[in-house]
């Protein structure tokens, strides 16, 4: 399984929207709903803020959406805020029982 | 309140073998499929390979085929990670993660695997 493509880095004012693409292939985004999505914050262990392409657990804002197209998912933070800077992290399940991430993306908050 | 603790992680000689331990509290332990993923020095996440819930059906990444074995002990809300023949490349920070909805909801704070001579 190769690891998904994500854009090493991406940036936003406070207050604006960001999206962060995340492209598989057919064998595994476009396969399955099964894409989840992850923030690391510095020296953090990575935390679930998208599972199933667009579903949230409780606890995330929804300034946090998901969303999918073809082979590529899409994760989008309004309203940005300065405590959203960090590393964010796609998944997706690639069949027979494997899982692949992406090479995550820096989002800085300017 | 949920928490998954790793431990077993240190500085081993190209070749050496590790067994990392990951001890899991506040939720039922033996629910819920298990994985492993790690994260080398300054790059992304890497799944290594998930167990079943009872034990019986593991799975790993095709990088990681016969060199791990993962293993649980229900009794003990404990995970194992088995690593033999140790590269320079498996250096990372080792994670335990509940697996859920087909992602992976909860994660240990990591623990650090160094591989050097």
């Amino acid at each position: 399984q190769s690891a998904l493509t994500q854009p090493p880095s991406a940036s936003g004012s406070p207050g604006q929207s960001v999206t962060i693409s995340c492209t598989g292939t057919g064998r595994d985004i476009g396969g399955y709903n099964f894409v989840s999505w992850y923030q690391q914050l510095p020296d953090k262990a990575p935390k679930l803020l998208v599972y199933e392409v667009i579903k949230r657990p409780s606890e995330v804002p929804d300034r946090f959406s998901g969303s999918k197209s073809g082979n590529t998912a899409s994760l989008t933070v309004s309203g940005l805020q300065a405590e959203d800077e960090g590393d964010y992290y796609c998944s997706s399940y690639g069949g027979s029982n494997n899982w692949v991430f992406g090479g995550g993306t820096k989002l800085t908050v300017l | 309140q949920l928490q998954l603790v790793e431990s077993g992680g240190g500085l081993v000689k190209p070749g050496g073998s590790l067994r990392l331990s990951c001890t899991a509290s506040g939720f039922s332990f033996r629910d819920y499929y298990m994985s492993w993923i790690r994260q080398a020095p300054g790059k992304g996440l890497e799944w290594v390979g998930h167990i079943s819930s009872s034990g019986t059906i593991d799975s790993l990444a095709d990088s990681m085929q016969g060199r791990v074995t993962i293993s649980r002990d229900n009794a003990k809300n404990s995970l194992f990670l088995q690593m033999n023949n140790l590269r320079a490349e498996d250096t990372a920070i080792y994670y335990c993660a509940r697996n859920w909805n087909f992602g992976f909801d909860s994660w240990g704070q990591g623990t650090l695997v160094i591989v050097s001579s």
